[in-house]
Parts: C-alpha cells; structure tokens; sequence
C-alpha cells in the first residue's frame, strides 16, 4: 500500500528555517517524480515544487531561491529545506506522488502545518 | 505566470448535474486532472488525462475538454460530493492549481 507521511512542521519566527520530511512507503521514491504542495489557511493549493526520478528539480517563483527539494534514497524519504522563512509561507505542506507522463498525483500524504509568526 | 481560472461557486440540487469549469492559455494542449478536498482532508484524485476516472471514484465524476476550457461534470450530485475542486496542470515544467470551485449541495 502507499502512503506518506509528512512531518517537521511547526512554529518557526520570520526569517527562520524548518526541514520538512516526507517518508513513503510501497514505492521507491528515487524511481518516482514528487510534488510539495502547500495550502495556506483558507486559501487555494499551490504547487512549491517538483522531484523528478533524474534529480532534475523545479521551484514556484514565491519559494526559488529559498526552499530545496532533495530525497535520501536511503530513507525513501522526500524532503524540503525551507530558509528565509515569510509570515506568507504559513501553510499546511502536502507530499504527493507525481505521474510521470501526464502530471496527475495518485497518492498525497496527510499534511503537516507550518506557522510562520513572530 | 501561467494561470487557471474556475468559477468561485457553483451550487446544485441533490440529483442534478453540476459543471465546474477550468480556463486556460492553451490548456486544450496539456493535460488536465482534478481533485477533490473536503475540509480538513488532502487533497483526492478524482480525474486524470482530461477525463480518465481513477480506480475508486464514481461514475458520476467525469471530465472533458475543450479548446481551452476543461470541465468537470458530477452527474446526480449527492450530498457527499459537497467539496473544494480543483483542476491542475502543468506549463513549462512547473505545476499549477486552479483557483478553486466550492460545490455546494443544497
């Protein structure tokens, strides 16, 4: 079965930084392109950044620059390093598993919520 | 930057049809799917490939496209389908979302 679960969120002051995680299970996440979504309170999803199987990596313009996707195919796990952190970056961060030929994601982790506040 | 437009709401009887659709610069050359949210759960595929159904979600789902407006029917809407929609898509190698469609099942 595949799942994903999301965690590291929490309460960081502006200009901080935070280390999201994201550990999958029932695939192997280096064979597998892998999305962060966020979704701030009340608000829309946006998409922050994609993974693909290769290590090509892609940004949003809000977060280029500041946020890093990486994985450890040791861990099978997903990660984004969050720096210069904005009141406007408060979120809940979602994972989500990437189809590689049209882009649709299948399978999405539960979210983990990260506040930005002084 | 690349944007999709839906309609804020759409409201629907229970048993009728509700249409939510998804407005895009040459969306009709891209592939479009669709997720459902309900407050406080993730996000749920409910279609990919512009109309392809996953495995799990109900036949009265389906999508289509046209020139550059997708759309997403819910054919005899029940109570549960009550949720935030969105399409999504992809432009130049980065991912965008919808602006979201409240369907509201009164």
């Amino acid at each position: 079965e595949v799942q994903l679960v999301e965690s590291g969120g929490g309460l960081v002051q502006p200009g901080g930084s935070l280390r999201l995680s994201c550990a999958a299970s029932g695939f192997t996440v280096s064979n597998n392109y892998l999305n962060w979504v966020r979704q701030a309170p009340g608000k829309g999803l946006e998409w922050v950044s994609v993974l693909y199987n290769d290590g090509t990596t892609y940004y949003a313009n809000s977060v280029k620059g500041r946020f890093t996707i990486s994985r450890d195919n040791s861990k099978n796990t997903l990660y984004l390093q969050m720096h210069s952190l904005r009141v406007e970056d408060t979120a809940v961060y979602y994972c989500a598993r990437v189809d590689d030929n049209s882009g649709y994601s299948d399978y999405w982790g539960q979210g983990t919520l990260v506040t930005v506040s002084s | 930057s690349y944007e999709l437009t839906q309609p804020p709401s759409v409201s629907v009887s229970p048993g009728q049809t509700a249409s939510i659709t998804c407005s895009g610069d040459e969306l009709g050359n891209k592939y479009v799917c669709w997720y459902q949210q309900k407050p406080g759960q993730s996000p749920v595929l409910v279609i990919y490939e512009n109309g392809k159904r996953p495995s799990g979600i109900p036949e009265r789902f389906s999508g289509s496209i046209s020139g550059n407006t997708a759309t997403l029917t819910i054919s005899g809407t029940q109570a549960m389908d009550e949720a935030d929609y969105y399409c999504q898509a992809w432009h130049n190698r980065l991912s965008v979302f919808g602006t979201a469609t409240k369907v509201t099942v009164l």
